[in-house]
């Protein structure tokens, strides 16, 4: 099964919506990585959260990271088609703090 | 400018050969990695190195091999024994350790073995 699960798997919204993407560890984690993916390219780091409670903002996207450390939601204000892709969360593991898995991601589309 | 260098984009090879993927970094990053990505399953780690000559088995190493003799790069070799070799690869690399440091991509090669 997988470490990090991500809700929901994908997402259709039309332009100007907000929306939320959330990714979800059965373990405490010791940091968390949003990354953006086009289709068929690399991934692009977005933000990256390491204290429970933290939040950060970039542009039209912000990033939370719960109290207890095992959950982190992806939060899109009024929606542009330049956001759309596929959005992973990733998380280092405890037995190894170099090894960084990464959840299945959540493909999202933005109508215009 | 720095950066990760995949290549090539796209690869195709028969079954039953050895493929050698390119990846090279500019970025002066210490670790370096090689994930697989399929559709519906994220990215799966294959092999790591955290410094030159030195390098650790991932979730999936079966079937792949890795080199380490230079900084700057870190091939992966696809060989017959991967059973489904066909898959989207990336690499990445990071400056100090994964857990306080992001991870930066290549742009991918993706591979197709008939």
């Amino acid at each position: 099964s997988q470490e990090l699960e991500q809700s929901p798997q994908s997402l259709i919204v039309q332009e100007g919506k907000n929306l939320t993407i959330n990714c979800t560890s059965s373990k405490t984690l010791y940091g968390l990585y949003w990354y953006k993916q086009k289709y068929g390219e690399g991934l692009i780091f977005l933000m990256m959260l390491q204290k429970g409670g933290e939040e950060k903002s970039h542009e039209k996207i912000t990033a939370k990271l719960d109290e207890k450390k095992q959950q982190s939601s992806l939060h899109i204000t009024a929606s542009q088609p330049s956001h759309a892709g596929i959005y992973l969360c990733g998380a280092p593991r405890k037995t190894s703090y170099d090894k960084v898995i990464f959840g299945p991601g959540t493909s999202l589309s933005v109508i215009p | 400018d720095g950066g990760i260098t995949q290549s090539p984009k796209y690869l195709f090879r028969k079954e039953g050969q050895n493929v050698t993927l390119s990846c090279e970094q500019n970025l002066n990053h210490d670790a370096m990695y090689w994930y697989r990505q399929d559709p519906g399953q994220g990215l799966r780690l294959i092999y790591y190195s955290q410094i030159v000559n030195d390098f650790q088995k991932g979730d999936i190493a079966e079937g792949y091999s890795v080199s380490r003799e230079k900084k700057e790069s870190f091939p992966l070799t696809v060989t017959s024994a991967q059973k489904n070799p066909t898959a989207f690869y990336l690499c990445a690399s990071t400056y100090g350790r994964a857990y306080n440091s992001p991870l930066h991509f290549g742009n991918g090669t993706r591979l197709t073995v008939t």
